[in-house]
């Protein structure tokens, strides 16, 4: 069960977007559609923001978006604001388990 | 509302065992799988394992296979987490989580320091 891998840290200006990426195998992301996304402001647990590739919990804003191709899993933030900045997670459901993404660091510059 | 309240910090020695409890409210807890995830310092999420509610099956990160055991208490919709044979790198932020396709609520976490 090895972790999905994620770029450290990734960076932008209000109100560009970014995209953070998640890479698995045929195994987790890209054998089963339970692909979550996580933010975690310092201190703070973790909030779920996407859930099962691509949707949206309740309350959460729309200009964060969810996809996924073969082994890869993306998120996306539109019209980055300063409240973004914090850590994100991808996690997948991989046979009867789940993994976690060794997390980004999102800079709001 | 939708509530996991978990047990206090513990310090424990090298070698002990601790166990977190987790109670949950506002909805109906054998309707959710239960994870337990932790949080080393300056680390990120660390996935160790599942319990089904309902029928109290488990599903356990082969990394902590043997050294955790997750129970549940439907009369009070209380899981447990006992993790034994703790060492300095257990050390970290313990958290119980609710959901079945995404993890959708998070305790406040507790905080297990193993120190000598």
């Amino acid at each position: 069960q090895s972790a999905l891998t994620q770029p450290a840290s990734v960076s932008g200006s209000p109100g560009q977007s970014i995209t953070i990426s998640c890479t698995g195998t045929s195994s987790d992301v890209g054998g089963y559609n339970y692909v979550s996304w996580y933010q975690q402001h310092p201190g703070k647990a973790p909030k779920l923001m996407i859930y099962e590739v691509s949707n949206r919990p309740s309350g959460v804003s729309n200009r964060f978006s969810g996809s996924k191709s073969g082994n890869t899993a993306s998120l996306t933030i539109s019209g980055l604001q300063a409240e973004d900045e914090a850590d994100y997670y991808c996690s997948s459901y991989t046979s009867s388990s789940w993994v976690f993404g060794g997390g980004t660091k999102l800079t709001v510059l | 509302q939708v509530q996991l309240v978990q047990s206090g910090a513990e310090v424990k020695k090298p070698g002990a065992s601790v166990k977190v409890s987790c109670k949950a409210s506002g909805y109906t807890f054998t309707s959710y799988y239960m994870h337990w995830v932790r949080q080393a310092p300056g680390q990120g999420l660390e996935w160790m394992g599942i319990i089904n509610p309902s029928g109290g099956s488990t599903s356990y990160a082969q990394k902590f296979q043997g050294r955790v055991t997750m129970t549940r208490d439907t009369s009070t919709s209380t899981v447990y987490m006992e993790l034994s044979s703790l060492r300095s790198e257990d050390t970290a932020v313990y958290y119980c989580a609710s959901g079945n396709s995404g993890i959708d609520y998070w305790g406040q976490g507790t905080l297990v320091t193993v120190s000598s």
